[in-house]
Order: C-alpha cells, then structure tokens, then sequence
C-alpha cells in the first residue's frame, strides 16, 4: 500500500514565525488533504490539493504529484496555530484515505 | 449546512460489552468512513458505507461492524470490548463514494475509554 511519510514529527516555533511541512508519498495519488486536529480531537479541513498550489490566508500548500510530495506553510503563526498536521492521500480506485504520522506544532506566545 | 456530527462524545465501558456509535453526515452526502485514531497506531481505516452498502474494510477483527441507513446516518458497532479498543473514533462523510476520488469531512469524534 502507500506509505506516507510526514516531516519534522515535532516543531516548536515563536509566535510569529513561519513554518514548512511536509509530506512525501510513495505511489502516485488522485487525493491529497491537509488537516490539523484540534486539541478536541477534531480534524478540520485545510485543503484538498492532488496537485498545484493553493492559499487561504496564512496558510498555503503545494503539491508536486510527479515528485510525490507536498508542502504546507504557515506564516506569521499564531498559538491558534498549534496541534497536529496531518497530510492524506488516496486513489481513486479506493474507498479510504492513508494518514501520515502528522507533525506536532507548538506555537510559544 | 451543519456539519458531521456523532454521538455520542465520550464513552466509558468495561472490557466485554458492547457499544454502538452514531455518525450522521454533512446532508446530501452518500458516503460514511469511520476511522480509529490511537497514540500507538495513528489513524486507521475501519471502514466506508455508500448507499447502504459496505464497500471496504480495513483490517479489523469481526468484532467491528457497521451499518449504513437510507438517510445516510451511519453506525458502528463493536462486540466483546477490549482494552486495546480505547481510542478516538472519527466518522467522514463525502458527496461521491470513495475517499479517493472526494474531500472527506470529519466529525468531531467518539472518545472511547475501555476500563
């Protein structure tokens, strides 16, 4: 099956700075999501990107699907910002999504 | 448009009963995956319901089961609890069948405590 692998697993940053991360998958997919739990456990939507590029706000992402990876920013992060990133990707063929490991952001005020 | 909600929020049970866990979806949308989400394991698929059918299963013991209504309002199921089946359950729904083709929107999750 596809691996899918997320970097760094943790990253502390300062209110204010900016981030990258990333997510390397090992087979070509039709489905590529950007989540970020909250500390409720719920996991909100941030972009749906197989390819291109896309922003909402402070927040964009990349995907180059022939190099089978993808880039989330976050710029001038604010403590809002923190919890868990998770990258997902899929087939179109199958009936499920494959999580990386996710990277932990702690945003310090 | 109201978003997937479940039921119920937090769960506690003894090892051996049973629970069922409820998933209603974003309205219009057809398909229902359930996922489990444990600190040792990450999230896992369990399973996806279109049009009250099961149309894939990951790799879960018979003891997790599901159904699917013709209101699209899903549940699962599982039999004879375990320690190990402590976990956060975490429902999505899309408008076409397949989480590989569609956006999934998550819920915002059953939190099962086994004791």
């Amino acid at each position: 099956g596809i691996q899918v692998e997320q970097s760094p697993p943790d990253l502390i940053l300062q209110e204010g700075a900016n981030s990258t991360l990333r997510c390397n998958f090992s087979d070509s997919v039709n489905n590529l999501q950007w989540f970020h739990q909250n500390p409720w456990g719920q996991l909100i939507n941030l972009f749906y990107i197989p390819s291109g590029t896309k922003q909402n706000g402070r927040l964009s992402a990349t995907t180059v699907a022939t190099e089978r990876y993808s880039l989330l920013y976050i710029s001038s992060s604010q403590t809002t910002d923190s919890g868990v990133y998770f990258c997902a990707v899929g087939r179109s063929s199958a009936s499920k999504i494959i999580f990386g490991s996710g990277t932990r952001l702690s945003i310090r005020p | 448009k109201a978003g997937v909600t479940q039921t119920p929020r937090y769960l506690i049970k003894t090892r051996g009963q049973q629970v069922t866990l409820s998933c209603s979806p974003i309205s219009g949308h057809r398909s229902v995956s359930w996922y489990q989400q444990t600190p040792g394991q990450g999230l896992q698929f369990l399973f996806e319901y279109f049009s009250e059918t099961q149309r894939n299963k990951g790799n879960f013991p018979g003891r997790f089961s599901g159904r699917q209504f013709s209101n699209s309002r899903s549940e699962m199921n599982v039999s004879t609890l375990e320690l190990g089946d402590s976990a956060l359950y975490l429902c999505a729904s899309s408008l076409a069948r397949g989480a590989g083709t569609d956006t999934q929107y998550f819920g915002p999750g059953t939190r099962l405590t086994v004791l």
